[in-house]
């Protein structure tokens, strides 16, 4: 089946800290890959997206890279910031098909 | 731009009361996908709508139902509630003829079963 496993949380770091946080998918397919951030009290927000494997998908600092030989698409950023304190959602998609969302991570950034 | 519009945003009902819910689309946008976040949990897949029928069917109680309109709106109606059916429901669309794009949700109901 398909599926996304995400690293739980929470996650809380200091401001300009290095974030990690991991992402691995199992898909029967060639699956388009996603990463939402929600902020408190608001709907899912796309962050970035990889489409084929290799696909490296970048906004706002943050970056993540489409690997289809370790099924992962792990979410980083080089220097967080308090306004990136969210819950972010690893996801993928099928041609024709839902959206399947991980777990999700509540990230806190600390002055 | 137009974005995915929900109404209402915040609802409070009595168990056993019923809701509707309403969501409606970004222009041309013609595949709708309904979600359900309890509190501090993740989204989880309800139903999805292509071109006024059903897509594929998730976890969504027999006391719910929901349709796709002719305009690509869609309603969630909701019976029987229970105290548990307490969360923040997501809409979601995108236009499936486009290969690998995201969906774009609104901004949640948040339905309040006291």
């Amino acid at each position: 089946g398909n599926s996304v496993t995400q690293m739980e949380g929470p996650v809380t770091l200091s401001e300009e800290a290095f974030l990690t946080i991991n992402c691995t998918y199992t898909a029967t397919g060639y699956p388009s890959l996603f990463w939402y951030v929600q902020y408190p009290g608001e709907g899912l927000q796309l962050l970035l997206k990889a489409t084929k494997a290799d696909d490296k998908g970048s906004n706002k600092g943050f970056e993540a890279t489409y690997r289809k030989e370790t099924t992962s698409f792990h979410l980083e950023k080089g220097s967080v910031q308090v306004s990136d304190s969210a819950v972010y959602f690893c996801a993928l998609s099928l041609p024709g098909n839902q959206f399947y969302f991980g777990t999700g991570t509540s990230l806190t950034v600390i002055p | 731009a137009a974005g995915v519009i929900q109404s209402p945003r915040h609802l409070i009902k009595e168990k056993r009361e019923t809701a509707t819910l309403k969501c409606y689309p970004i222009p041309r946008h013609d595949t709708v996908y309904w979600y359900q976040q309890g509190p501090g949990q993740d989204p989880q897949f309800l139903i999805s709508f292509y071109e006024k029928m059903q897509s594929d069917k998730g976890s969504i109680p027999d006391r719910f139902s929901a349709q796709q309109f002719s305009d690509y709106h869609s309603e969630l109606n909701m019976s029987s509630l229970e105290l548990g059916d307490s969360a923040l429901y997501f809409c979601a669309s995108s236009p499936r003829a486009v290969m690998n794009t995201e969906a774009f949700f609104g901004q949640g109901t948040r339905l309040t079963v006291v």
